[in-house]
């Protein structure tokens, strides 16, 4: 088993739309998790980081943790064309000497 | 703009041939991370550098090497090259070295022919 998983898709959405992201993982040690967005293979970029379980919201993102069931969930809200990209979780332990482990992406399509 | 920036952004080589990828962390950032990305295998973490030291290893070959230099920016080294070496290859910076946010270099596609 790896240890994160997430659906390559694609995923392909109407604009104005409500997208669900998810990963899951089997690794109990991983605290932070992050999501990253990357365009045509450019540099992935940092969308939304959390520690621990919870919600976090900013804009029109928001990033669920539930450590209890390994899973973690990215919900876009008002999905644009601009948001077709793919979509990378991310997770750590958090301990000197530990990498983040990335999911493989999940790519979405959003048509105006 | 993430602040890293990464040298050259393209290399067109041939196979059993050494490179050099350079990398420069956002400003203040004492952590560089090495990552290779191929279509099939998804972004893989290679090496990191913590303020001039090895900090951890993933899944980098014997074959590639790297280094952080006072000034602390990173070179990663390539050698005796093959096909399957061709890939995007991405420096992330972090202000520290542990569960904190990376920031990701634009990267350097590597093809290998």
């Amino acid at each position: 088993q790896k240890e994160v998983e997430q659906d390559p898709g694609p995923l392909s959405v109407p604009e104005g739309a409500i997208v669900s992201l998810n990963c899951t993982y089997s690794n109990s040690a991983f605290q932070y998790f992050m999501w990253y967005r990357q365009y045509s293979r450019k540099g992935p970029e940092l969308l939304m980081y959390t520690y621990s379980s919870g919600n976090k919201e900013d804009g029109r993102f928001t990033a669920q943790v539930d450590k209890s069931s390994k899973y973690i969930s990215l919900f876009i809200r008002d999905s644009q064309p601009s948001d077709s990209a793919t979509y990378l979780c991310a997770m750590s332990a958090g301990q000197a000497g530990t990498a983040l482990i990335f999911g493989k992406g999940t790519t979405l399509s959003v048509s105006s | 703009d993430s602040g890293v920036t990464q040298t050259p952004k393209h290399l067109i080589t041939a196979t059993g041939q050494r490179v050099t990828l350079r990398c420069s962390p956002r400003s203040g950032d004492l952590s560089v991370y090495w990552y290779q990305q191929s279509l099939d295998q998804g972004l893989q973490f290679l090496i990191q550098y913590y303020n001039g030291e090895e900090r951890a290893k993933g899944n980098i070959l014997e074959r590639f090497s790297a280094q952080q230099f006072p000034d602390l920016h990173s070179e990663l080294n390539l050698s005796s090259l093959e096909l399957g070496d061709s890939a995007l290859y991405f420096c992330a910076s972090s202000p520290l070295g542990s569960g904190d946010t990376q920031y990701f270099g634009p990267g350097t596609r590597l093809t290998v022919l």
